[in-house]
Order: structure tokens, then C-alpha cells, then sequence
């Protein structure tokens, strides 16, 4: 089973270009979420989504947009990519659970350098 | 104050001991509670979920004050596989909201 796929695993860009973080499941979960993790600070979430064509905001959701145009697809965007988001990205997925029992599977993570 | 704390670590035990790692939630709404662990450069994995009632697998035991708001993990019998980032992590919005610990360090010395 493939679980969570994310891409790219790495990624240089220079500030102010763009690009687009793909996370794919194949799990048919219902909730998808994108973390940024840094150093000491643990992970933060940036955006989820609980189903397709939903999304909202998480903890730090300046500078990035998300689209959920299908269930098994959620993707990050950065629009103009600055030196603060050098980050390492997860992105997860689980079942959908109204008591929040369900844990999250997470992708094994985009490491993303802006110079 | 934080939402989740973590004992700051690192730890260092020798193998064959007992560890116990701590955790504090603020919101006291909370409804589910896990542990993850971490690998250098990996991705977090579920080591747990945490029950009411404190639950055991094999070596790893979970347990939960909702008074004091508390969760804790104690590792039994150390080995050299479990030196990893121990993640704690508390839901407290119906599934939507999981919030991480900053995580605590354990490395499990030969």
C-alpha cells in the first residue's frame, strides 16, 4: 500500500518564485491536513481539509493556499515563496470521526529550501 | 502557555531501562489523545493511541489524567530501536484539530 504519497521529496527555490506541493492518498480518507515542522517548534498545522472541495485554515496559514478539487489529492501552494518558509512539509490524512479518534497517516515529508 | 508541553529532553538511558516521558494539554475540551515517534528526517508514526482507562502494548504504556490534563508514556525495557523524537499529540475539535508537542528526544544508549 502506497498510504501517503507526497512530492516533491526535495525542493530549492529562489525567494519570490512558486510552486505547488502534491500530497496524494490512496486510503480514501476523508480529511486531509499540510504541517510545516522546524526545528524545536514541533508541527504546525497550515491548512485541512475535511472532504473534497473544503478546506480551511490551520495555525499558520499566511503565505500558502490548498485546493481539494479530489478526495485522494491535497495540494499546497506557495504564491511567492520567501526565506521563512524553508521548512520541512507533512502532509497527513485520516478518517473522517466526529470524536476525533482516528489518527493521522502522514506522507514521509517535502524538505523545501528558499534562498 | 503552550496548548501541548513535552518534557524537553534529550534522554539518555542504557538499554534495558525504564523511561517515562510527560505531557500537559491546556485545553481542557480535549477529546483524543496519541503518541507518535519520530525518526531523524522521517516521518511521524502512530506508536498509540491514549484511553481513558490507560492502555499497554507490549513494553509501551499509556496513561491519562483528564483532571490534571496529562498524558504520559512509559517505555519498559529500553532497546536500541527505540531512540527516536517521542511526539504527543492531543485533538480538540472533533477530529480537525490535532495539536503536536514539541516532542521529546531518546536516545537509548548500548
Amino acid at each position: 500500500n502506497a498510504g501517503v504519497t507526497q512530492t516533491p521529496k526535495f525542493r530549492v527555490l529562489k525567494t519570490g518564485q512558486s510552486m505547488t506541493l502534491l500530497c496524494a492518498q490512496d486510503m480514501n480518507h476523508e480529511y486531509m491536513y499540510w504541517y510545516r515542522q522546524d526545528p524545536g517548534m514541533g508541527l504546525r498545522l497550515i491548512h485541512y481539509s475535511v472532504g473534497e472541495g473544503t478546506t480551511a485554515k490551520g495555525e499558520v496559514p499566511d503565505g500558502y493556499n490548498v485546493s481539494r478539487l479530489k478526495k485522494q489529492n491535497f495540494l499546497l501552494g506557495l504564491e511567492s515563496a520567501a526565506p521563512s518558509q524553508t521548512s520541512v512539509y507533512f502532509c497527513a490524512s485520516s478518517r473522517s470521526d466526529r470524536a476525533g479518534n482516528q489518527p493521522q497517516h502522514f506522507g514521509d515529508g517535502t524538505r523545501l529550501s528558499i534562498l | 502557555r503552550k496548548e501541548v508541553e513535552q518534557d524537553p529532553g534529550p534522554f539518555n538511558v542504557p538499554e534495558g531501562a525504564t523511561v517515562a516521558f510527560n505531557c500537559t494539554y491546556s485545553n481542557s475540551a480535549s477529546q483524543s489523545f496519541f503518541w507518535y515517534r519520530q525518526d531523524c528526517r522521517k516521518e511521524p508514526k502512530l506508536l498509540m493511541s491514549v484511553y481513558s482507562s490507560g492502555n499497554e502494548d507490549g513494553r509501551f504504556t499509556a496513561q491519562l489524567n483528564r483532571a490534571s490534563q496529562y498524558i504520559s508514556l512509559l517505555i519498559r525495557d529500553s532497546k536500541l530501536s527505540d531512540s527516536a523524537t517521542y511526539l504527543c499529540v492531543v485533538n480538540d475539535n472533533y477530529g480537525q484539530n490535532f495539536v503536536f508537542g514539541p516532542g521529546t528526544r531518546l536516545s537509548v544508549l548500548p
